[in-house]
């Protein structure tokens, strides 16, 4: 049973549309991440939310907190031949381990064809 | 510059022959982790060290060690590879919490005829 569930598996898309990406649990989360990797490279941090409810932008891209801490959503507007890769969602479990293990998603690969 | 080493980025190797590969990281992170990535079971973790000699289990432990002597380097050791361990690897390091941001390297395509 995967703990952090990302929908959907793949994107496939023209460049300049519009795309949400989703992540989700029945766990409770302290902290949740996204992070971006493209082939032959390590993940990479795109952003952190720890507050429930809360909306984080970085340019195109539109990170949602679920506000019971279960869920975060990746929004991408206007999407570009760039924006290709595999994103991936990871959390802290509340109330888990003392270190803050994280729980990975299966990720998701998006395709932005120009 | 803020990062995450690791070598060798290539292997390949044959059953049975002992390997180590290196990590190291230069944040001055408490916590470091080892994964291997595989096509539909995304990243797993196969070790993990809270601080120096201060070693666990991950998801996915056996056929691999890990040590901790110092704070920067924490090597991956497979004594005796097996085909089953072909994979990509990968070494992260970690900040507290909060935010428990992982930083990872680049990885290590590991090959074992």
């Amino acid at each position: 049973t995967q703990l952090l569930e990302q929908s959907p598996q793949f994107l496939s898309i023209q460049e300049g549309e519009n795309l949400t990406v989703y992540c989700n649990s029945s766990s409770v989360f302290s902290s949740l991440q996204w992070y971006r990797q493209e082939p032959g490279e390590g993940p990479v941090l795109l952003v952190t939310v720890v507050t429930g409810g809360e909306v984080k932008k970085l340019k195109r891209l539109t990170f949602q907190f679920g506000d019971a801490r279960k869920d975060s959503s990746l929004h991408i507007t206007a999407a570009q031949p760039g924006d290709t890769g595999l994103y991936l969602c990871a959390g802290v479990i509340a109330g888990g381990t003392s270190y803050g293990k994280l729980t990975f998603g299966q990720g998701t690969i998006l395709t932005v064809h120009p | 510059e803020a990062q995450v080493t690791q070598n060798p980025r290539y292997l390949i190797t044959v059953t049975g022959k002992k390997l180590t590969v290196t990590c190291s990281q230069n944040m001055n992170h408490e916590y470091m982790s080892w994964y291997r990535q595989d096509p539909g079971l995304g990243l797993r973790q196969i070790y993990y060290s809270m601080n120096v000699e201060v070693t666990d289990k991950g998801d996915v432990p056996e056929g691999y060690k890990v040590s901790r002597k110092e704070k920067r380097n924490f090597p991956l050791i497979l004594e005796s590879p097996s085909p089953n361990q072909t994979s990509l690897y990968f070494c992260a390091s970690q900040t507290s919490g909060p935010y428990n941001e992982q930083f990872f390297g680049p990885g290590t395509r590991l090959t074992v005829l």
